[in-house]
């Protein structure tokens, strides 16, 4: 059983442009969480992907998007790069979305994205 | 969001029991308590949860009180590998983790 992976661990990107992040989720996981999490703080949620679709998200603006696959990996897309939106950017998997809160998740190392 | 207090940093021996409270007054009572840890330059990780009743596993014991306003993670002997950040999450409808801003725990040697 492997673990969940992300990639790349370390991006370094210009302000206006655009990146891609990505997830491998637990084997037999069909739910998949992103975060943010600046440095010093605890995570913030994102949004969720629940057999590709999302069901539910954070406060964040519309040029954060995802995307989740049939192997049930996911993409996390930001557009428009900001200085702020330099950080660690956490995936977490697990098994059932909606209304399951009696099941753990697995987070990923994360990649940490700098915008200069 | 049920919303939780948590001291901003403990102290520990190693060797020695651990006990990191959180007040969770505003808890749902469907809402399972969760609590996850992160290590440091890591993701975080799962520790325990439990709904009503303590809960025991290899890594943790999870306290509940009564009321369920208050959870206490007992680590029963800390060790230098437990010195990380750890967050109690009242886990709510729809499995998202609100991660407040934890406890800091130091594991003196």
């Amino acid at each position: 059983e492997t673990g969940v992976t992300q990639s790349p661990t370390h991006l370094i990107k210009t302000r206006g442009q655009q990146v891609t992040l990505r997830c491998s989720s637990q084997s037999g996981h069909n739910t998949v969480s992103w975060y943010q999490q600046a440095l010093g703080q605890g995570p913030q949620f994102i949004f969720q992907y629940y057999r590709e679709e999302e069901n539910g998200r954070g406060n964040f603006p519309p040029r954060f998007s995802g995307l989740q696959f049939p192997n049930y990996s996911s993409e996390l897309n930001v557009n428009a790069l900001e200085l702020d939106d330099s950080a660690l950017y956490l995936c977490a998997s697990s098994l059932n979305g909606l209304g399951y809160m009696n099941t753990e998740a697995f987070f990923g190392q994360g990649t940490r994205l700098t915008v200069v | 969001d049920a919303k939780t207090t948590q001291p901003n940093s403990m102290e520990s021996n190693e060797e020695e029991p651990v006990h990191l409270p959180c007040n969770h007054s505003t808890i749902s009572g469907t809402d399972y308590i969760h609590w996850y840890r992160q290590l440091p330059s890591q993701g975080p990780e799962y520790v325990i949860h439990g709904l009503t009743s303590n809960v025991n596993n290899r890594m943790a014991s999870l306290a509940i009180a009564e009321d369920r306003k208050s959870s206490t993670l007992i680590l029963h002997r800390a060790t230098l590998r437990d010195a990380a950040v750890y967050y109690c999450i009242p886990m709510e409808y729809g499995n998202k983790l609100v991660f407040g801003a934890g406890t800091i725990l130091r594991v003196k040697s």
